[in-house]
């Protein structure tokens, strides 16, 4: 079963613009990252927080966690149409450092030129 | 450098047959994991191996079983398929030594299993 729940489900926006999108998770958790994946097709990693970090940049990209409300949210900034694609958070709990991750359900952004 | 490879890209399987798919983990990884994903939802892991074992396992019949070699590929079998096994198979790959964790897991391209 999911542990994640992501929001919104699907999201459209103008090129230049910023999205946003939230992930919610159930457990105590070693980490939390954010994948991307184009057209169901492999995932793309694209930055891992610890639960110890509160906010990681990586370019365009700008991640929070929020242990105590079990909650994560990724900022894309100056969006571009190849930014279009499904966005999902995966957490390794505690119990299981490096093993299984569990995905929430994915938020679809779609960028418009 | 090598990323992770799956085989083949997509099958069509009638119920009741049988499937192995193969996956091949990023150059320098020892561990491999099996994600299943279905249209419109988030991957469900199947399983991971490391050290030619099965560590971990999620909620998956017997039906699925797995084998990891000494090169550290690895192969999902799927029997007695049922159509709600049609789906995106994935692999990933990740690195875990004695003390070291690997967190990152890389992900294939997948699989798409189509079963009739």
């Amino acid at each position: 079963s999911q542990q994640g729940e992501e929001d919104p489900q699907a999201l459209s926006i103008q090129e230049g613009e910023n999205a946003t999108m939230n992930c919610s998770y159930k457990t105590s958790i070693n980490n939390l990252q954010w994948y991307r994946q184009n057209s169901g097709r492999g995932l793309v990693h694209l930055i891992l927080i610890r639960s110890n970090e509160r906010e990681k940049h990586s370019g365009r990209l700008r991640v929070t966690l929020d242990t105590s409300k079990k909650s994560s949210s990724l900022l894309i900034t100056a969006s571009r149409a190849a930014d279009t694609a499904s966005y999902f958070c995966a957490t390794d709990d505690i119990y299981n450092q490096g093993g299984k991750l569990i995905f929430g359900q994915g938020t679809e952004l779609s960028v418009k030129p | 450098d090598a990323g992770v490879t799956q085989s083949p890209t997509h099958l069509i399987k009638t119920r009741g047959q049988q499937v192995t798919l193969r996956c091949s983990p990023k150059s320098g990884h020892d561990t491999v994991s099996w994600y299943q994903q279905a249209l419109g939802q988030g991957p469900q892991f199947i399983f991971q191996y490391y050290e030619e074992e099965e560590r971990q396992r999620g909620n998956f019949p017997d039906r699925f079983s797995g084998h990891q070699f000494p090169n550290y590929s690895s192969e999902l079998n799927v029997n007695a398929l049922l159509l709600g096994d049609s789906a995106l198979y994935l692999c990933a790959s990740s690195l875990r030594r004695a003390g070291i964790l690997g967190e990152t897991q890389y992900f294939g391209p997948g699989t798409r299993l189509l079963v009739l």
